[in-house]
């Protein structure tokens, strides 16, 4: 079964504009989310996890759990954000680990 | 090199045969985790060791096995090898469990022809 679902293939801003990358996830325990970013030529990358609660380049993530997302948002988007963006769950209690299907970000100039 | 490393980078062969692949961590991280990333599958967990023994097991078909070895390398065994296992795979190393943050290694691409 599908565990993390990322419904945006592709989705192209311009530079300033505010930036929603979604994600959902099923799992009914307590989840471990993270955001991976992999940018042009450079390695899978931790950008931020939930249970930090930080704010990472600008980005921020909410762990909503009523309607089970962990959504990756941006104010403004940079052209420097353009990269391939990866949701990704790690269920307490289950030695798994799942990656969304990844959402590539355009940000245009 | 303090990074994930991953070995070989290009790897090409043909429909039955068998293949390894490489990875080590960085240095002071227990756990390995390997991964494969195809056009239809998207990025699949298949396995994580730590400190040499397995601990997490993910859609990692019964060809496929992997071993972490006493210095802590790991190696993926691809047997019987079929055109859908050509893909890119993927090597992370953590410093604890399944939880913490992984640093990836580049992949090794394979090819199956």
């Amino acid at each position: 079964a599908q565990r993390v679902t990322q419904p945006e293939k592709l989705l192209s801003v311009f530079k300033g504009a505010p930036v929603e990358l979604k994600c959902n996830y099923s799992y009914s325990g307590s989840p471990e989310l993270f955001w991976y970013v992999q940018y042009s030529r450079q390695r899978l990358q931790l950008l931020l996890r939930h249970i930090s609660r930080e704010s990472i380049k600008g980005f921020t993530a909410d762990l909503n759990k009523g309607e089970t997302s962990f959504h990756l948002k941006k104010p403004f988007a940079q052209e420097e954000d353009s990269a391939m963006y990866y949701c990704a769950l790690n269920p307490y209690n289950f030695n798994k680990f799942y990656f969304g299907s990844g959402t590539k970000l355009n940000v245009k100039p | 090199d303090s990074g994930v490393t991953q070995t070989p980078k290009h790897l090409i062969t043909a429909t039955g045969q068998r293949v390894t692949l490489r990875c080590s961590p960085r240095s002071g991280d227990l756990s390995v985790y390997w991964y494969q990333q195809s056009l239809d599958q998207g990025l699949q967990f298949l396995i994580q060791y730590y400190n040499g023994e397995e601990r997490a097991k993910g859609n990692i078909l019964e060809r496929f096995s992997a071993q972490q070895f006493p210095d802590l390398h790991s190696e993926l065994n691809l047997s019987s090898l079929e055109l859908g296992d050509s893909a890119l795979y993927f090597c992370a190393s953590s410093v604890g469990g399944i939880g913490d943050e992984q640093f990836f290694g580049p992949g090794t691409r394979l090819t199956v022809l």
